[in-house]
């Protein structure tokens, strides 16, 4: 069962432009995370956004959460090539379990 | 820093056979899970342990086991492999701890192809 779903299912950018991924879920949840999974890798944990806030940074990542339209988005900031990986949203909406979504792709050309 | 570690990268074996997945962490990790992964389908549980001989079905339980012997070890069993169970298998694992907020931390995953 899918819970998040993220928009776009890939994005391609120049190096140095920012990068914006979205994710749509729909129960409430505990809390928001981010991760990235570089080509044929394990997914590795970016940044983690509880219910109860809005925003929050992490070096040149920035992620966003509106639990009233259930969405979160994550900006990367002056990409780089080594960014180009795919991205997750997963929520944590009870239990010990998350619930991944589809991904978004993120090129980024130098 | 939390290491998972899976028994082999890349695995192809024959349809019929009895396939098994190893998967180790080193952090005494509560929960431990399996996923396939697909393209375009992202993450789909397979099975979820939270404890020694604990499990718990996923999403996509069928034609898969588990076992949870000791608390560092999770294999995922394929009982008769098929073709359609070629896929990028990834195993997980988190702490109970109310800091950890379920953070998982993955291993690299192992390709498997059936023919």
């Amino acid at each position: 069962s899918q819970q998040g779903e993220e928009d776009p299912q890939a994005l391609s950018i120049q190096e140095g432009e920012n990068a914006t991924m979205n994710c749509s879920y729909k129960t409430s949840i505990n809390n928001l995370q981010w991760y990235r999974q570089n080509s044929g890798r394990g997914l590795v944990h970016l940044i983690l956004i509880r219910s109860n806030e809005r925003e929050k940074h992490s070096g040149r990542l920035r992620v966003t959460l509106d639990t009233s339209k259930k969405s979160s988005s994550l900006l990367i900031t002056a990409s780089r090539a080594a960014d180009t990986a795919s991205y997750f949203c997963a929520t944590d909406v009870w239990g010990n379990k998350l619930v991944f979504g589809a991904g978004t792709i993120l090129r980024v050309k130098s | 820093d939390v290491k998972v570690t899976q028994s082999s990268r890349y695995l192809v074996k024959r349809t019929g056979e009895k396939v098994f997945l190893e998967c180790v962490q080193d952090m005494d990790h509560e929960n431990m899970f399996w996923y396939r992964q697909d393209p375009g389908l992202g993450l789909r549980l397979i099975y979820f342990s939270y404890d020694v001989k604990m499990k718990e079905k996923g999403d996509i339980p069928e034609g898969y086991s588990v076992s949870r012997e000791k608390k560092e070890r999770f294999s995922l069993i394929l009982e008769s492999a098929s073709t359609n169970q070629t896929s990028m298998y990834l195993c997980a694992s988190s702490s109970t701890r109310w800091y950890s907020y379920n953070e998982q931390f993955f291993g690299p995953g192992t390709r498997l192809t059936v023919l």
